[in-house]
C-alpha cells in the first residue's frame, strides 16, 4: 500500500479555495487515491477517490498528476464546517481494502 | 438514520475491567471493519469481517481483544482486562467491498 506524505497543517480564509496537496511517490498502478475527512469528536467521512483522471464532486476535486505521485484535494469555497483532519491514502481493489491511516493535515478555515 | 450506529459513544472503566462495544453497520453492508484511533494520530486498522468470517486481524489485536459478527449484522469487539494503553477512539466501518462507511465511535477512557 502507498505510503502517504501530507503537510501537518494548513490555514485557509473563510469563502476562498483550500488546496490540500499528498505525496504518494510509491503508489502502485492500481491502487486508487482517497480522501477522507474527520471533523472533531465525529468519524471519518469520505470525500472522493480517483486513479488517474481527474474527479470532482459536490464536495470537492481531485487533481492526481499525469505520474500519479501526489495529488490535490481541491475544496473550492471553503467554510467554516470544513475545518477537519483531511486523509489521503492508497487503497488496491481486489484486497481487503483496509485503510492504511498517516496523520492526515489539520485545516483550519479562518473567518 | 440508515448510517453506522456505534454503542456507546463513551465508556469509562477502570483498568483491569472487562468492555464490550457495538457495531451497527449500514445495512446489507457485507464488510465491516473496526479501527483503533488515539489522540493525534490517524485511525489504525484492527481487525475485518466479511460476512460473519474475520478475515484479518491486526498485530495490534492482541488476545485480550475479540472482535464477533455471529449473523454478519451487527458486531461486538470485546477487550478484557483493560489497561491504560488502551484508551482510544474504537472506530467501526462497513462497506459493500468498496467506501467504508464510519460510525462516530466509541470513545473509551481506563481510570
Amino acid at each position: 500500500d502507498a505510503k502517504t506524505t501530507q503537510p501537518p497543517s494548513m490555514d485557509c480564509a473563510e469563502g476562498r479555495a483550500a488546496n490540500l496537496p499528498c505525496n504518494h511517490s510509491t503508489i502502485s498502478g492500481n491502487e486508487y487515491v482517497y480522501w477522507y475527512r474527520q471533523i472533531h469528536s465525529q468519524g471519518p467521512q469520505y470525500i472522493i477517490h480517483g486513479l488517474k483522471n481527474n474527479e470532482t464532486n459536490e464536495m470537492a476535486s481531485l487533481i492526481i498528476t499525469e505520474d500519479r505521485k501526489s495529488s490535490t484535494l481541491i475544496l473550492p469555497h471553503a467554510t467554516l464546517r470544513d475545518t477537519a483532519v483531511y486523509y489521503c491514502m492508497g487503497d488496491r481493489p481486489g484486497n481487503n481494502r483496509k485503510l492504511i491511516w498517516g496523520l492526515g493535515t489539520s485545516l483550519a478555515v479562518n473567518p | 438514520d440508515t448510517g453506522v450506529s456505534q454503542d456507546p459513544r463513551h465508556k469509562i472503566t477502570k483498568r483491569g475491567q472487562n468492555v464490550t462495544f457495538r457495531c451497527d453497520p449500514i445495512s446489507e453492508h457485507n464488510r465491516l471493519y473496526w479501527y483503533r484511533q488515539t489522540l493525534g494520530q490517524g485511525p489504525e486498522f484492527l481487525t475485518y469481517f466479511q460476512n460473519e468470517a474475520q478475515l484479518e486481524k491486526s498485530r495490534l489485536l492482541s488476545d485480550r481483544f475479540s472482535a464477533e459478527r455471529p449473523k454478519g449484522s451487527f458486531s461486538t469487539l470485546e477487550i478484557q482486562r483493560t489497561e491504560q494503553g488502551d484508551s482510544a477512539m474504537y472506530l467501526c466501518a462497513s462497506s459493500t467491498g468498496g467506501l467504508q462507511y464510519f460510525g462516530d465511535g466509541t470513545r473509551l477512557s481506563i481510570l
